[in-house]
């Protein structure tokens, strides 16, 4: 079946290690999403990939970067993780402009010890 | 960026009716979503509708749309016990993006 695979499901981290979470599509959809989703809160966007133009939303902290080496991957690279980065990190792919054409990753529960 | 509020919680009785609410703020939205999700997954889309449509029905789930009111509405019939979950209402921008409310926590009582 066509989907969108995130792995690991959960990833424990030390605080300042940098981190890699990586998301994979067989959909062969043009745009890749990276969400943050903190506990009991609404999902947030981080930037996206529409191709190979990358995406950045105004308020997505330095500290977190992403790469996409061709249509499948993307990878969210967090830098130096702090405390507060703790949270489910969801990928998302769409074909164009949504249109109903968002699918959703499991998810990556992030922990920073 | 867009403003989406939806009510914190909601308990039904197993086998009534379920009507989750949404406002929204940005009158541009093409189309707007309904995803649900359950402890520890990620999102899944339940259902979704255009922006100049007044209502969608889709098995149990029926979609209502005010646009006057900004109004979105999700209705779940005969509501099981399996429907417990957070059900997010989301819009989608002209900037490629969703934007997604606080969520509602919809437990199921038998």
């Amino acid at each position: 079946d066509a989907m969108v695979i995130q792995n690991p499901r959960y990833q424990v981290t030390q605080f300042g290690k940098p981190v890699t979470l990586s998301c994979s599509q067989t959909l062969n959809h043009n745009v890749m999403y990276w969400y943050q989703q903190k506990s009991s809160q609404a999902p947030k966007l981080l930037f996206h990939y529409y191709d190979k133009d990358f995406n950045n939303e105004a308020d997505t902290p330095d500290n977190f970067q992403s790469r996409r080496p061709n249509t499948s991957f993307c990878f969210l690279d967090i830098r130096s993780p702090g405390l507060g980065d703790a949270a489910m990190y969801l990928c998302a792919t769409s074909r164009d402009k949504g249109g109903g054409g968002y699918t959703f990753g499991s998810g990556t529960r992030l922990t920073v010890v | 960026g867009e403003d989406v509020e939806q009510s914190l919680f909601l308990s039904v009785r197993e086998g009534d009716s379920s009507v989750i609410n949404c406002t929204y703020t940005d009158s541009s939205s093409t189309y707007l979503y309904w995803y649900k999700q359950e402890p520890g997954a990620g999102l899944q889309l339940l259902t979704y509708i255009f922006s100049n449509m007044d209502m969608k029905q889709d098995q149990r789930l029926t979609v209502l749309l005010n646009k006057k009111d900004k109004h979105l509405s999700l209705r779940i019939a005969d509501t099981q016990t399996g429907d417990s979950a957070i059900y997010f209402c989301a819009g989608e921008t002209g900037a490629n993006n969703l934007f997604f409310g606080t969520g509602t926590r919809l437990t199921v009582i038998p």
